[in-house]
């Protein structure tokens, strides 16, 4: 079974321009979520979409956005970039992000992430 | 979701028994403890995760202390491939997003 893909491996761009980085969950799950992973700041929430819609978003700005489309596929998109924007962008992917009312969680698969460089 | 803490770096001889430990005092009733490692420059890999009782399965045990206050990570026989950064998780149930801490770096050495 394949796992999470993200595309592309690497991206670079220059201050003020947009990024769009791409996720493909797991075939069957409905859910995916964004994080960001800066040199020294860990792992940070961005955002989670489930059956196309935003469910959550991270401490981020607006300028950070998404969405799903609906083979459950996702695009994070960053506009005006900014230095502080470089970082690794982890897609992650589960079943359901609420587990419909059950005790156990839906464990959250992660994609190998897109490296975005501002320069 | 709880704080959880740990130590920054532990260093295990290959073949021997990795114990990593994690605060979560603050944990309350409904949160579970989950455990992700991340090799480097690979994305965040679930290990194992619990509420109560100890868990096992084929990569690793988690032992929860009775107050649930700690608990501890058990790498049975690590390997060289084990090197990464653990994290422990405390997770309400049906949440969604994951609140990754600085974790602890394991170095496995021959």
């Amino acid at each position: 079974e394949a796992g999470v893909t993200q595309s592309p491996t690497h991206l670079i761009k220059t201050r003020g321009q947009q990024a769009t980085l791409r996720c493909s969950p797991i075939s069957g799950h409905t859910s995916v979520y964004w994080y960001q992973q800066a040199l020294g700041l860990g792992l940070q929430f961005l955002l989670w979409y489930d059956e196309g819609e935003e469910r959550n978003r991270g401490n981020f700005p607006p300028r950070f956005s998404g969405r799903q489309f609906p083979n459950y596929s996702s695009e994070l998109n960053v506009n005006a970039l900014e230095l502080e924007d470089s970082a690794l962008y982890l897609c992650a992917s589960s079943l359901m992000g609420l587990a419909g009312g059950s005790s156990s969680y839906n464990e959250q698969f992660f994609g190998p992430g897109t490296r975005l460089t501002v320069l | 979701d709880a704080k959880t803490t740990q130590p920054t770096s532990m260093d295990c001889a290959e073949g021997r028994a990795a114990n990593l430990p994690c605060n979560h005092s603050t944990i309350s009733g409904n949160e579970y403890v989950y455990w992700y490692r991340q090799i480097h420059s690979q994305g965040p890999q679930y290990i194992i995760h619990g509420l109560k009782n100890n868990e096992t399965n084929e990569m690793a045990s988690l032992i929860i202390t009775e107050d649930r206050k700690s608990s501890t990570l058990i790498l049975p026989h690590a390997t060289l491939r084990d090197t990464a950064v653990y994290y422990c998780i405390s997770l309400r149930e049906n949440t969604d997003k994951l609140i990754f801490g600085t974790g602890t770096r394991l170095q496995v050495f021959p």
